[in-house]
């Protein structure tokens, strides 16, 4: 069974763009959540979508956005980039039921300049 | 106080040696828990998930979990050197996983 996809791999933006990065799940996984990895501050949650909704959302500003489409793909959108948002972003599907395993994607890493 | 702690390291072990890490966690109702190792430049890759208190073992990985007193621990026995790498605990809560900083363990040879 083929992993996680996430698209594009590495990116380089400037200060004020925005950028989208996308995400496939795993066939048969419902759920995908969206983390951003940084050297200073780990791991960190940013949303999770189930059948196009989000149930949940981490503590990011409203320029973090995201959705998810009905074969359960999702994008994440982050407007006017700033040199903070620099990071790795990482996908996770799981099946969906509260407390399953989540499997993540290789990641997009993100530069701003 | 961190939703998720794991004891700092980095945690330097002799090949063959077990390896032992620990996770504490800030929210009385969690219920399930789970160990990821992260190979550097690499994404999270799960290892190991545990629900119930106990000991969860899977060839080399030994998962325990201790409710009362909201503990988690990794043991990795025999440690090889391709076990060098750092080691998340994390713990799900309203569809949302919350990490540990995270433990770099060195295997040596």
């Amino acid at each position: 069974k083929a992993g996680v996809t996430q698209t594009p791999r590495y990116l380089i933006k400037t200060r004020g763009q925005q950028v989208t990065l996308s995400c496939s799940p795993i066939s048969g996984h419902r759920s995908v959540s969206w983390y951003q990895q940084t050297p200073g501050q780990g791991l960190q949650f940013l949303f999770e979508y189930f059948s196009e909704t989000q149930r949940n959302k981490g503590n990011f500003p409203g320029r973090f956005s995201g959705r998810q489409f009905s074969n359960s793909r999702s994008e994440m959108n982050v407007s006017t980039l700033e040199l903070g948002d620099s990071a790795l972003y990482l996908c996770a599907s799981s099946v969906g039921t509260s407390g399953n395993e989540q499997f993540f994607g290789p990641g997009t890493r993100l530069t701003v300049l | 106080q961190k939703e998720v702690e794991q004891n700092s390291g980095p945690l330097s072990v002799p090949e063959g040696a077990i390896a032992s890490l620990n996770c504490t966690y800030s929210d009385r109702g969690s219920q399930s828990f789970f160990w990821y190792r992260q190979y550097s430049g690499k994404s999270p890759e799960l290892i190991m998930f545990i629900y119930s208190n106990g000991d969860k073992e899977d060839g080399r990985f030994t998962a325990q979990l201790n409710k009362a007193s909201q503990y988690v621990s990794l043991l990795i026995r025999d440690s090889q050197p391709s076990d060098s790498a750092t080691y998340l605990c994390a713990v799900n809560n309203d569809y949302k996983l919350s990490f540990g900083a995270g433990t770099t363990v060195t295997v040596r040879a």
